[in-house]
């Protein structure tokens, strides 16, 4: 079944550590996207990407970086410049005619 | 700048009972408008979608919104609430379908048996 894959499903990450999110795809989507979300404050957009080697900034892209290599892998790294990592982190794809595929999710914790 | 609202972070319903959550959006152009649905520690799952056409869509488990542009909503309901259907549920907007989507801030529903 076509989908996509988020891993880990939870993440430690230690002070002044980076930590790289995997998030892969086999829906052959064109555009993917990665959202934090915190309790009470819905999903923020970090970066997205319409198509290989070209990605935006979203509205909270600090402290983050992205690279899309290929269609069906779309990779958020969190650096130690992030200063409260600590979130739900989804990542999702869609088509041009909306609608959005969504991961199941990593949970990353600052220790 | 689009932007979404959702009325009541918390809603009870007992089951059986009529389940509605409010969304108002507002958008510069004619909107995509979406219904999400959340269960503990897993992504979303999309409910329905509104893009063109008829203003009542119909999703999956039973849910439908209708898309009212005088009032700038898009209130999901649902006639008859079932335990399983506890969960939290987000609206969305888009600008078309493929730009970047702005979700609310979500409505945790509870089902009281």
């Amino acid at each position: 079944d076509g989908g996509i894959t988020q891993s880990p499903k939870y993440l430690f990450r230690k002070e002044g550590q980076n930590v790289t999110l995997s998030c892969e795809q086999n829906l052959n989507h064109d555009a993917m996207y990665w959202y934090r979300q915190d309790p009470g404050q819905g999903l923020r957009l970090i970066y997205y990407s319409q198509i290989v080697n070209d990605f935006q900034k979203g509205d909270i892209a600090e402290g983050y970086s992205v690279s899309r290599e290929k269609k069906e892998s779309f990779p958020l790294t969190v650096t130690s410049a992030q200063k409260n990592p600590t979130a739900f982190y989804l990542c999702a794809s869609s088509t041009r005619q909306g609608g959005y595929t969504f991961g199941s999710g990593t949970r990353l914790t600052v220790v | 700048a689009q932007s979404v609202t959702q009325l009541g972070s918390h809603v009870s319903v007992s089951e059986g009972a009529l389940v509605l959550l409010r969304c108002n959006y507002s958008s510069s152009v004619p909107p995509y408008l979406f219904w999400y649905v959340q269960y503990p520690n897993q992504g979303l799952q999309l409910l329905l979608k509104y893009t063109t056409g008829a203003t009542l869509v119909k999703g999956i488990n039973g849910f439908e919104a209708e898309f009212k542009k005088s009032e700038t909503s898009f209130h999901l309901t649902k006639p008859s609430a079932h335990m399983s259907d506890a969960a939290e549920y987000f609206c969305a907007v888009s600008d078309s379908g493929y730009q970047k989507v702005t979700f609310g801030t979500g409505t945790k529903l509870q089902v009281i048996p």
